[in-house]
């Protein structure tokens, strides 16, 4: 299985300034054949399921403000809030589909500091 | 707007199979692939399996000999049998769409709102 790791666990963040979470995978995640990263990027708010924020590693899903953005390739990835709004209050996992079986990283939690 | 939504029992005791339906609604089954996810309480996300809209399934390994996943494409639903299930098996339980992508599936882009089942003794 593919080993996703992200780090940190947690951040706190004051409001309008950048967040930054890394997502590591044991085995790279690119298809080479066609460049791309299967690699996306969930928002998990309490009590409520996963969103798709990010998919192929950086492309943005329809309607995801842009101040989510992400990046990487092969094996390092990272989720950037470049400016962090109240309501990006979250948990957030990054997750690959190069390969069965799924898997995902063990979250991290985006705090207001 | 494609839309998810999952029923079920709420509790199921030890030993005896879970049964979980996701029904489809604004969209089509079709041409897509269909999973299912799992969230235990406080922790992390699992993926158990997916079907394809032809019936094509393919089960996470550490569940394998307990899940089935069969699809109603009629009935634009489809469903997930978890035998033998223990306190272990407590977590909230989601389905979710992927695309096909060259004849993969990919990322989980809309998902249900998921359904609690406990497991007691």
């Amino acid at each position: 299985d593919i080993v996703m790791t992200q780090s940190p666990d947690s951040l706190a963040v004051s409001l309008g300034e950048r967040a930054t979470i890394n997502c590591k995978s044991s085995q790279s995640v690119l298809h080479s054949s066609h460049s791309k990263n299967y690699l996306g990027w969930y928002q998990q708010k309490p009590g409520q399921p996963p969103k798709l924020l990010i998919y192929w590693a950086s492309t943005r899903k329809s309607g995801v403000p842009d101040r989510f953005s992400g990046s990487g390739s092969e094996t390092d990835f990272t989720l950037t809030i470049s400016s962090l709004q109240a309501e990006d209050v979250a948990i957030y996992y990054c997750q690959q589909y190069y390969t069965t079986p799924w898997t995902f990283g063990q979250g991290t939690k985006v705090e207001i500091k | 707007q494609v839309q998810l939504q999952e029923s079920g029992p709420g509790l199921v005791k030890a030993s005896e199979t879970l049964s979980l339906t996701c029904t489809v609604s604004g969209g089509s089954i079709s041409n897509y692939y269909w999973s299912w996810i799992r969230q235990p309480p406080g922790k992390g996300l699992e993926w158990i399996g997916y079907i394809y809209y032809t019936g094509s399934t393919n089960y996470n390994p550490s569940l394998k000999s307990r899940v089935t996943i069969s699809i109603d494409t009629s009935k634009h639903q489809f469903s997930l049998k978890l035998s033998s299930v223990t306190a272990a098996d407590t977590a909230v339980y989601y389905c979710a769409r992927s695309f096909d992508w060259l004849s993969a599936a990919c990322y989980m882009d809309v998902w249900g709102t998921g359904t609690t089942v406990t497991v007691s003794s």
